[in-house]
């Protein structure tokens, strides 16, 4: 059982938009920023954003993210099917002396 | 670039110990910590622990107990240890480094390294 929820799995064919979301609570997305991590299948997670909503240098702007009191939101826009992959959340939890917790992580298919 | 090395195979009760080694850069650098993840097979990421480059250390509650994680700036390398295994540690295991705090992301992350727990 993750700290963090996201749904397991999200569809959608090319070109539409997708959201999945990230459900916290105070002590980490609530008080901390969130970041998000793309995983490819049998690749190792590349950061795609940090600090709720900035994209590292070589991210498209397809992606977004957002963050709302204790849920968060990462959007994908012009959907390709390249971008078939496992998508986690994370953040910094406050509670237990502090602690980075990640979400179950969501598959996406692109259709 | 960040490099993880060690056995791919370790006994039940044993202690498995892996190596970062880090590429293009000191890890003494001023605000950067090391940091370990593992992904079970098949399942999500786990964080393991955060170490900085003076030593200060972050360990994942629930694993505590068994993890200790180093640092030998002379080799640029952080390393990490975690006593007891049993066939529930059998993961991929990933060195990143990470920038700690509310802020918190790993960025960039190592290529992995299955570990086995088996006899």
């Amino acid at each position: 059982q993750s700290v963090l929820t996201q749904p397991p799995s999200a569809s959608a064919t090319p070109g539409q938009r997708v959201t999945i979301s990230c459900s916290g609570s105070s002590s980490n997305i609530g008080s901390n920023s969130v970041c998000w991590y793309q995983q490819l299948p049998g690749t190792a997670p590349k950061l795609l954003i940090y600090r709720n909503n900035q994209r590292p240098s070589g991210v498209p702007d397809r992606f977004s993210g957002s963050k709302s009191g204790t849920s968060a939101s990462l959007a994908i826009s012009g959907l390709r099917s390249e971008d078939e992959a496992d998508y986690y959340c994370a953040a910094w939890d406050d509670s237990l002396s502090g602690h980075v917790v990640f979400g179950g992580g969501t598959k996406l298919t692109v259709l | 670039q960040l490099q993880e090395s060690g056995p791919g195979l370790v006994k039940p009760s044993e202690t498995l110990s892996l190596t970062c080694t880090v590429s293009g850069g000191s890890i003494s650098s001023s605000s950067y910590y090391w940091g370990w993840i593992r992904q079970p097979p098949g399942k999500g990421l786990e964080w393991i622990g955060s170490v900085s480059s003076g030593g200060r250390t972050y360990y994942n509650p629930s694993l505590k107990s068994r993890v200790t994680m180093s640092v030998d700036t002379s080799k640029n390398q952080f390393s990490l240890r975690l006593s007891s295994v049993t066939a529930a540690d059998t993961a991929v295991f990933y060195c990143a480094r990470w920038y700690g705090g509310t802020y918190s992301w790993f960025d960039p992350w190592g290529q992995g390294t299955l570990v086995t727990v088996s006899s």
